[in-house]
C-alpha cells in the first residue's frame, strides 16, 4: 500500500536561510511523488513532482526535491526562505484513482 | 488560477438546509474529485468521477451526494448536515485519475450551524 509520513508538523527558518522539509514513503512499487502548497485560504498548488525520470526534480519558486530510493525518502529543500513561503505544504503518493496525501507541515518564515 | 473553480468560496447553513456546491474546470480534463480538509486531519478523498462515471465512494455518509452531469461540472449536493461536517471542501481535475497531477480549486469553507 501506499503511504506517505511528513516527519514535521511545523517548521521555523530564518528568511534567507534554507529550508527543508521531509517526507518519508512507502510503496510496493516504483511510485510518483508530487509536493503541494497551499497558502492560507487557498487551495492546493502543485509545487513540483517525480515520475521515475530524473530524481532530483526541479519544482516552482526555487524549490526542488530528491527521490532516494535507498531511503524511501523525497524531501523537499529551498536554498533560501523567502517571507512568501509561509504556507503549507504537503507531500503526496499516487495511488490510482486516488491521491494520498500526508498531513502536511506548516512553515514558517521569520524576518 | 490553476483553471479550476469552486462557488461558493463560504457557504454557512443550518443542519436542516440543502445546498450546493459547484466545481468547474476547462482544462479538458476527464477526472474530477471532491476532497474534505478539516483541522488537524489528513486531506480525505470523497469522491472520484471518470468520465461523469463515478468510480469510488470513499464511504461518505449519504447526506453528501455528487452530481457529474458532464466532464467539465461537478457538483456536491448537501443536506441535513452534522455541525463535524464543518471543513474545506476542494474540488480537484485530473487528465487520467491519479496517474498525473490534480488541479484544484480554491475550496469552499463550510460552516454547519
Amino acid at each position: 500500500a501506499q503511504s506517505v509520513t511528513q516527519l514535521d508538523s511545523h517548521v521555523s527558518v530564518s528568511e534567507g536561510t534554507p529550508v527543508l522539509l521531509r517526507c518519508n514513503y512507502s510503496s510496493s512499487y516504483s511510485p510518483s511523488l508530487f509536493w503541494y502548497v497551499q497558502h492560507p485560504n487557498k487551495g492546493l498548488q502543485l509545487l513540483l513532482k517525480y515520475t521515475s525520470a530524473a530524481t532530483l526534480v526541479k519544482g516552482i519558486n526555487g524549490f526542488e526535491a530528491e527521490f532516494k530510493k535507498s531511503e524511501t525518502s523525497f524531501h523537499l529543500t529551498k536554498p533560501s526562505a523567502h517571507m512568501s513561503d509561509a504556507a503549507e505544504y504537503f507531500c503526496v503518493v499516487s495511488r490510482p484513482p486516488r491521491l494520498i496525501f500526508g498531513t502536511g507541515t506548516r512553515l514558517q518564515v521569520f524576518p | 488560477e490553476t483553471g479550476v473553480t469552486q462557488t461558493p468560496r463560504h457557504l454557512v447553513m443550518g443542519m436542516t438546509n440543502k445546498k450546493s456546491l459547484k466545481c468547474e474546470q476547462h482544462l479538458g480534463h476527464n477526472a474530477m474529485y471532491w476532497y474534505k480538509q478539516s483541522a488537524k486531519k489528513p486531506l480525505e478523498l470523497m469522491f472520484v468521477y471518470s468520465l461523469e462515471e463515478r468510480v469510488e465512494n470513499n464511504s461518505v455518509p449519504s447526506r453528501f451526494s455528487p452530481e457529474c452531469p458532464n466532464s467539465s461540472h461537478l457538483f456536491l449536493h448537501l443536506h441535513t448536515l452534522q455541525p463535524e461536517d464543518s471543513a474545506l471542501y476542494l474540488c480537484a481535475s485530473s487528465q487520467e485519475r491519479g496517474s498525473t497531477e490534480a488541479f484544484f480549486g480554491q475550496g469552499t469553507r463550510l460552516t454547519v450551524v
